[in-house]
């Protein structure tokens, strides 16, 4: 149980696009999706925490023009970069929780973004 | 605010050889702590988490960790590990009840050598 998958796991887009990762729970209802961003070699950065039905929460220095997340039901959410540029390249890691587990967070395995 | 401390960046290891990475954290309040692996180019997986009752917690993959509140730890064990276990291992911290906002450490390279 508990499992939580991510669409795109690789894509490679030109500067000044926009591009959509999903995040799904798909065998849970995540009342509460968060977004993460690591660099190379480092630990996790929290984006946002997003509820079902509600705005996301961005984290201080987060542009929230520039991610956008939806969370649009209770298996779903979405991150849109939008305008995308090379510093942009990154892994977006999603995590949910809800369920029986409302204390656990359970992670996708994550999307590489690299923006040329 | 918390905080996560994972004082080792790279811990290498012989096969079959026991291991313990160390988590340390701050927190003015009751908190619930986790361990996740990380495999290259993949998301996080739960190994253990502790949320109350016995301070030793039992994970997957033969892992365990002790909570040891005196001493604000939540070190990671495992007495004989294997190639497999080569990946990146990260130590949590949340607070318990409510918002759920994660501390993660900034992890720990566990190296199997064979």
């Amino acid at each position: 149980g508990a499992v939580v998958s991510q669409h795109p796991s690789r894509v490679i887009c030109k500067s000044g696009t926009s591009v959509k990762i999903e995040c799904r729970s798909l065998d849970f209802q995540a009342t509460t999706m968060f977004w993460y961003r690591q660099f190379p070699k480092q630990s996790l950065m929290l984006m946002a925490t997003s509820n079902e039905g509600s705005k996301a929460t961005y984290e201080q220095g987060v542009e929230k023009d520039k991610f956008l997340i939806n969370h649009a039901s209770l298996t779903l959410s979405t991150l849109t970069v939008t305008s995308a540029h090379p510093e942009d390249s990154s892994f977006y890691i999603c995590s949910a929780s809800g369920g029986d587990s409302t204390d656990t967070q359970y992670f996708g395995p994550g999307t590489r973004l690299t923006v040329l | 605010a918390q905080s996560v401390t994972q004082l080792d960046s790279q811990v290498p290891v012989f096969e079959e050889a026991p291991v313990e990475l160390r988590c340390n954290y701050s927190s003015s309040v009751s908190v619930y702590l986790f361990w996740y692996v990380q495999y290259p180019n993949q998301g996080l997986q739960l190994l253990l988490k502790y949320l109350s009752g016995s301070t030793l917690v039992k994970g997957i993959n033969g892992f365990e960790a002790e909570f040891n509140k005196s001493q604000t730890s939540f070190h990671l064990r495992k007495p004989s590990v294997h190639i497999s276990d080569t990946a990146e291992y990260f130590c949590a911290v949340t607070y318990s009840g409510g918002y759920q906002k994660v501390t993660f450490g900034t992890g720990t390279k566990l190296q199997v050598i064979p």
